[in-house]
């Protein structure tokens, strides 16, 4: 099985300021066809998990665009140019490369 | 597009029960299904994964050889049989549309709680 890291475990960040989470694979997410299988979602207190990012670095439609993902081979991140009281909950990163889908442990961000 | 999940609760170590996943909102028989689970206060877990017309179907081994997943594209459902349960399968399990790749889309369903404990 893949293995999932996410760092940090927690970030707590003022309002406008950017903040950064990073995701480490066991092994590389690149496939044949050349898109990374490396997917990013934000679960919101109460909610269900929601989809911000997909094949690394492609932003859902209405994910607003300070959310950017970046990465290949075995490192990712997630970046959020000015963080908002919005964006609290937890991230997580899953690989969709293999059976059996993997997500890392997640990151809990709050705003300060 | 709605995805509404039942038939969560609490159950006995070593009961059974059956979710179910009602889709609407899209063409059921186009998509690919999977199941995920999220246990109180911890991440999230795949489970399993049907193709559209049920070919082919693939399971986490923490569930294989208990769980079931099944559909039924004339009532726009997709099902988990849970045999042999744990109080470790304790869980908020959701349901979502998936690509040929796997890969989940959005939204995912709201989820089911199902309680394991004597």
């Amino acid at each position: 099985d893949i293995v999932m890291t996410q760092s940090p475990l927690s970030l707590s960040v003022t309002p406008g300021e950017p903040a950064s989470i990073s995701c480490r694979s066991s092994q590389s997410l690149l496939r044949s066809d050349g898109h990374h299988f490396l997917e990013w979602y934000l679960q919101k207190p109460g909610q269900s998990p929601q989809l911000l990012i997909y094949l690394s670095s492609n932003r859902v439609s209405g994910v607003p665009d300070r959310f950017s993902g970046s990465g290949s081979g075995t490192d990712f991140t997630l970046k959020i140019s000015r963080v908002e009281a919005e964006d609290v909950g937890v991230y997580y990163c899953m690989q969709a490369l293999q059976t059996p889908l993997t997500f890392g442990g997640g990151t809990k961000v709050e705003i300060k | 597009v709605r995805l509404v999940e039942s038939g969560g609760g609490l159950v006995k170590p070593g009961g059974s029960l059956r979710l179910s996943c009602a889709a609407s909102g899209f063409i059921f028989s186009d998509y690919h299904m999977s199941w995920f689970r999220q246990a109180p206060g911890k991440g999230l877990e795949w489970l399993s994964y049907i193709t559209a017309t049920s070919d082919i179907i693939k399971y986490a081994d923490a569930v294989k050889g208990r769980f079931t997943i099944s559909r039924d594209n004339a009532k726009n459902s997709v099902f988990l049989q849970m045999n042999s349960l744990r109080a470790e399968d304790t869980a908020v399990y959701y349901c979502a549309r998936s690509l040929g790749d796997y890969r989940p889309v959005e939204p995912w369903g709201q989820g089911t709680l199902v309680t394991v404990s004597s």
